[in-house]
């Protein structure tokens, strides 16, 4: 089954202690990105990779941190977490061209105190 | 301003109702349009693409006008399970890959 899968699901942590999101995809694309989503603002790209080892930021990279070292993982580090930095977070996937159709992990609560 | 915007809502309609969102882009080299739905606190999921010519699937149809640079998408005999979010999704001409820049989405509750 194509799909792409976050890790945790739920996480509540202190400010400070560093954290990691996991996002992997088995469709073989080569697009991945993360978002974060707050309520009245929408999805908001956070970074984005075109492939393995090419990574940029999006619109709100501050405070994050991505690799992609493989081209089915793309975790996103959060290395001081604030508590601005509570929200839902999502990786997503596409091709790079062709079918845009983003294909969305099932989120990460997360909650900073 | 935002390069993407929709109305929050939400639109309360009763079943069977027909019911209408816009969404206008700021990005007149925009060059691919998208409507996803997303059910509370899921992930965003593709519910049709959007073609200049427009394009209907089902219940919904979804139109573009570029002149004026919206989106719409009409709903047709409302259902319960039609309620969620509506995500309104652009391309903008970058570089050819997919960045996607999206909504804050359009509520759609729907009642008995």
């Amino acid at each position: 089954e194509a799909q792409v899968t976050q890790n945790p699901r739920y996480l509540i942590t202190v400010t400070g202690k560093k954290l990691t999101v996991t996002c992997s995809q088995n469709m073989n694309h080569e697009y991945m990105s993360w978002y974060r989503q707050d309520p009245g603002l929408g999805l908001r790209q956070i970074y984005y990779s075109m492939n393995v080892e090419v990574t940029d930021k999006g619109d709100v990279p501050e405070g994050y941190k991505v690799s992609r070292k493989e081209k089915r993982n793309f975790p996103l580090i959060l290395e001081s977490p604030s508590p601005n930095q509570t929200s839902l977070y999502f990786c997503a996937s596409s091709r790079i061209q062709g079918s845009t159709e983003a294909f969305f992990g099932q989120g990460t609560r997360l909650t900073v105190v | 301003r935002k390069e993407v915007e929709q109305d929050p809502g939400p639109f309360n309609v009763p079943e069977g109702a027909t019911v209408a969102f816009n969404c206008t882009y700021s990005n007149s080299a925009s060059q691919s349009f998208f409507w996803y739905r997303q059910d509370c606190r899921k992930e965003p999921k593709l519910l049709m693409s959007v073609y200049s010519s427009g394009n209907e699937d089902g219940r919904f149809t979804a139109q573009l006008n570029r002149a004026s640079q919206y989106i719409s998408l009409l709903i047709r005999d409302s259902k319960l399970s039609d309620s969620a979010t509506y995500l309104c999704v652009v391309l903008p001409l970058s570089g050819g890959y997919n960045k996607l820049i999206f909504g804050a989405g359009t509520r759609l509750a729907v009642h008995p």
